[in-house]
């Protein structure tokens, strides 16, 4: 069975600290991982995806995760918050040969205090 | 060159009614999607169609009813429309290739207010 779990519905950071939005899953196969922003009233955007080439992933506007298959995480970060990081973010499995299967975690809602 | 596109962007009807919403991409992809996104932000996979061949139904109402007249193009329509329909729904897209690690690309969402 596939799932994906955020364990923080909402996260609170003040600007210019370090932004952590945590990401476990459970996956049959090898998965492919994505996280996803959704910024107020618009689409979601591909931050980053893990295609197994290499377990740190580097995406846009400074973020980052790491996969770590030994405890089924996918942890997004970024070191330094911005204002504009402020958005709903979703974590997403997709088991592989999985014929197009996308699973979503519920998201989690990051606000940046200024 | 937006690459998913979705028409309306806001949709407002009284219960009862018929509606559609369009969605076309121009990526290329041979699978397109249909989500629905609550006020709490969650989003639930409806429909999923692959080459115009339906792969995912989950349980929704029959009064949702999607068609994909060719690749590029799935259109959700609507009948009989209640309270609780009213939400974002998303139309996405994605390819299906040898490779598994294709991400879906989405549209701009459409709000649908019912009431």
């Amino acid at each position: 069975a596939q799932s994906v779990t955020q364990l923080d519905s909402h996260v609170s950071v003040s600007e210019g600290t370090p932004v952590l939005l945590r990401c476990n899953y459970s996956s049959s196969y090898s998965p492919s991982l994505f996280w996803y922003v959704q910024h107020p009233n618009k689409g979601l955007q591909l931050l980053l995806k893990y295609t197994s080439a290499a377990t740190l992933v580097k995406g846009i506007n400074g973020f980052e995760a790491e996969f770590k298959k030994s405890e089924t995480s996918f942890h997004l970060t970024k070191p330094s918050a911005h204002m504009s990081d402020a958005a709903e973010y979703f974590c997403v499995v997709s088991p592989f040969k999985s014929g197009n299967q996308f699973y979503f975690g519920t998201g989690t809602s990051l606000t940046v205090i200024p | 060159d937006t690459a998913v596109s979705q028409t309306p962007k806001y949709l407002v009807t009284q219960m009862g009614n018929d509606k559609s919403i369009k969605c076309e991409q121009n990526l290329g992809h041979d699978t397109m999607y249909w989500y629905k996104q609550d006020s709490k932000k969650f989003l639930k996979i409806m429909f999923s169609y692959n080459n115009k061949e339906l792969i995912i139904n989950e349980t929704v109402p029959n009064r949702f009813s999607p068609k994909s007249p060719d690749k590029a193009h799935l259109n959700l329509h609507i009948n009989s429309l209640e309270l609780g329909d009213s939400a974002v729904y998303f139309c996405a897209s994605s390819h299906h290739g040898s490779s598994s690690y294709n991400e879906q690309f989405f549209g701009p969402g459409t709000r649908l207010t019912v009431l």
